[in-house]
Formats: structure tokens, sequence, C-alpha cells
């Protein structure tokens, strides 16, 4: 069975932190995806990544950085946790690009708290 | 980002009965998939179709899309307990990213 494996299901941090938050895919997909999901406002998209060692921004990428130094593996880095950062965050991936016609297969989910 | 929106914002029947979700969406498309989310967990891919079909069926999932409305709906035919879940489309434009909604929180009771 196909997967995406978050490495924590829930997180607790304290303000100031660098956080990593680690995700590996075991489907050789292309491309990778963080996004972080908050009420009311839905999936936003922080960071993905269409090959190793590339990286491109979403929409909210402040605050955050990843980095993709294997294929499978796609670490999101909070540089320094704030509370405005208490979310939950997704990985995904995908075999190719979307608009070929292809869906993102997500993760559990990690669910961060910042105090 | 152009969202769109998922209309309506939650839904409640009883088993038995069919849900339907609408997704509305402002710029062109290459696909549009819905997802399904259980409380607190990731996301499950549910369908996919794509800008020149106008209806795909899998299972008990019905999703059609008009583009020269710019919308698409999924129908849950004889809905379950089990299906209680958020659901939510996801646009694809052009070969970028995802762009997904703020989803149908869908409940159905026993």
């Amino acid at each position: 069975d196909v997967k995406v494996t978050q490495s924590s299901r829930y997180l607790v941090k304290r303000t100031g932190e660098k956080v990593f938050l680690e995700c590996v895919q075991d489907m050789d997909h292309e491309n990778m995806f963080w996004y972080r999901q908050d009420p009311g406002l839905g999936l936003r998209l922080i960071y993905f990544s269409y090959d190793v060692k590339m990286k491109e921004k979403g929409d909210i990428p402040e605050g955050y950085s990843v980095s993709r130094e294997k294929k499978e593996r796609f670490s999101l880095i909070l540089e320094s946790a704030s509370t405005n950062q208490t979310s939950m965050y997704l990985c995904a991936s995908s075999f190719r690009r979307t608009g070929y016609g292809y869906g993102y297969t997500f993760g559990s989910g990690t669910r961060l708290t910042v105090v | 980002s152009q969202q769109g929106e998922e209309d309506p914002q939650a839904l409640s029947i009883q088993e038995g009965e069919n849900a339907t979700m609408n997704c509305s969406y402002k710029t062109s498309i290459n696909n549009l998939q819905w997802y399904r989310q259980n409380s607190g967990r990731g996301l499950v891919h549910l369908i996919l179709i794509r800008s020149n079909e106008r209806e795909k069926h899998s299972g008990r999932l019905r999703v059609t899309l008009d583009t020269s409305k710019k919308s698409s709906s999924l129908l849950i035919t004889a809905s379950r307990a089990a299906d209680t879940a958020s659901y939510f489309c996801a646009r694809a434009m052009g070969y970028s990213t995802l762009t997904f909604g703020k989803g149908t929180m869908l409940l159905v009771s026993p």
C-alpha cells in the first residue's frame, strides 16, 4: 500500500524553537508539497518541490523553509516557531504534475501547537 | 489565488439519502479533483474529472463538470454514516499545483 508518512501526529513546541516536520513517501513520486490547514481558511500551500534539491514558494512561505535532499523526503522547517504557526500541517506527493491528470496522496497530518 | 467556493459549507442528511456538494471556480482549469477528509486526518483522493469531460462515476460517487458555468458537483448516492467527512474540491490550473477550496462538512446520521 503506497504511503506518505509524516513523522509526528502531534507536536508541541515553544516559541522561538526551530522545528522540523518530516515527510517521506515510498511511491517514487516526483513532486512533494506542504500545506497548512486552519479552520475557515482551508488548505494553503506553503512550499512545493518538483525534483530533488528544487523548491518553489507557495502562497504562504513566510516563516518557513524546506529541504529536499532525497527524492523520497521533504522536510518543512520553522526557523523560529511562533504561536501563529499553530496549525495542522499536511504533506502530499504526486507522481507527476497535477495538470497531467495526477492526484495527490496525503499524509495523516501533523498537528503542531506552539506555546 | 483564485480558490473558488464550495457550497454548502455544511450538510446534514439521513442514511440512505443522496448528498450533493457544489464547487465553483473563477479561472480555466486542466482538471478538477475531489478529496475526502475524515476528522483530524489527511485528505484522500476520490475522483478526478478533466476539463473535456462532463460526467464521471466511481462507485456511489458521481461528478459533473460544467466549464461554461465554471462549476462542478459531487453526488454521493445512498449515503452511509461512514461518509461523514469534509469534502474538498481542488482545481488544477495549468500544470501547477492544486488549489483547494474550504470544503463542505457532511454529516450522515443513522
